[in-house]
């Protein structure tokens, strides 16, 4: 089965400080991953994502995620944070085979103070 | 033009009836997908079509069933709603099941 793992409930930074939201996944064969966020009331929009290639992966917005095969991660950052980028992120991970489907973490809250 | 359009946006009704959500994607996808977001924010793939044909179904309660008259069109409907179903559903589509999905706005439905 595959899994994603967002081991942080929430993250704090303060504006113009660089940020990370953390995300690690378990599936067979290789992922193709991908970081979304919701803004309050409204659905998911698509980040970035890594199918294969280049380890960092540029998004929408300035956001970037560096995929680390050894250490199964694919964390989300942004050299500098704005107020406007609080908002609930996900990351996800489509395994293909027998797991046909985008499994999403349990989300991270992002807060990013003026 | 919205991308992925599903009504009506808010559904409030009370226990035991039945209900329909609606959604349309323009975007000339193959792939639809209902997913449940709960109280907790947690996401979970209820439903996956591909060109009409259900791909996934995930232990989704019978009273659940979903309808793709075609490809651009995947709808809800909601038996004998109980207070557990209260959450907010989005419909989404992709290109194929393991490129980006485009979401809708979602449906916050709430059993009273």
């Amino acid at each position: 089965a595959q899994s994603v793992a967002q081991p942080e409930d929430q993250v704090n930074v303060a504006e113009g400080n660089p940020l990370t939201v953390k995300c690690t996944y378990s599936v067979s064969g290789n992922p193709y991953l991908f970081w979304y966020v919701q803004y309050p009331n409204r659905g998911l929009q698509f980040l970035l994502k890594y199918i294969t290639g280049d380890n960092l992966v540029k998004g929408s917005y300035g956001f970037e995620a560096e995929f680390n095969k050894s250490q199964t991660s694919f964390h989300l950052k942004k050299p500098s944070a704005l107020v406007s980028d609080s908002a609930l992120y996900f990351c996800a991970v489509f395994g293909g085979g027998s797991n046909y489907k985008l499994t999403f973490g349990k989300g991270t809250l992002l807060t990013v103070n003026p | 033009d919205t991308a992925v359009s599903q009504t009506p946006k808010y559904l409030v009704t009370q226990m035991g009836n039945d209900k329909s959500i609606k959604c349309e994607q323009n975007l000339g996808h193959d792939t639809m997908y209902w997913y449940k977001q709960d109280s907790k924010k947690f996401l979970k793939i209820m439903f996956s079509y591909n060109n009409k044909e259900l791909i996934i179904n995930e232990t989704v309660p019978n009273r659940f069933s979903p309808k793709s008259p075609d490809k651009a069109h995947l709808n809800l409907h909601i038996n004998s709603l109980e207070l557990g179903d209260s959450a907010v559903y989005f419909c989404a589509s992709s290109q194929k099941a393991n490129t980006e999905a485009f979401f809708g706005q979602g449906t916050r439905l709430t059993v009273v």
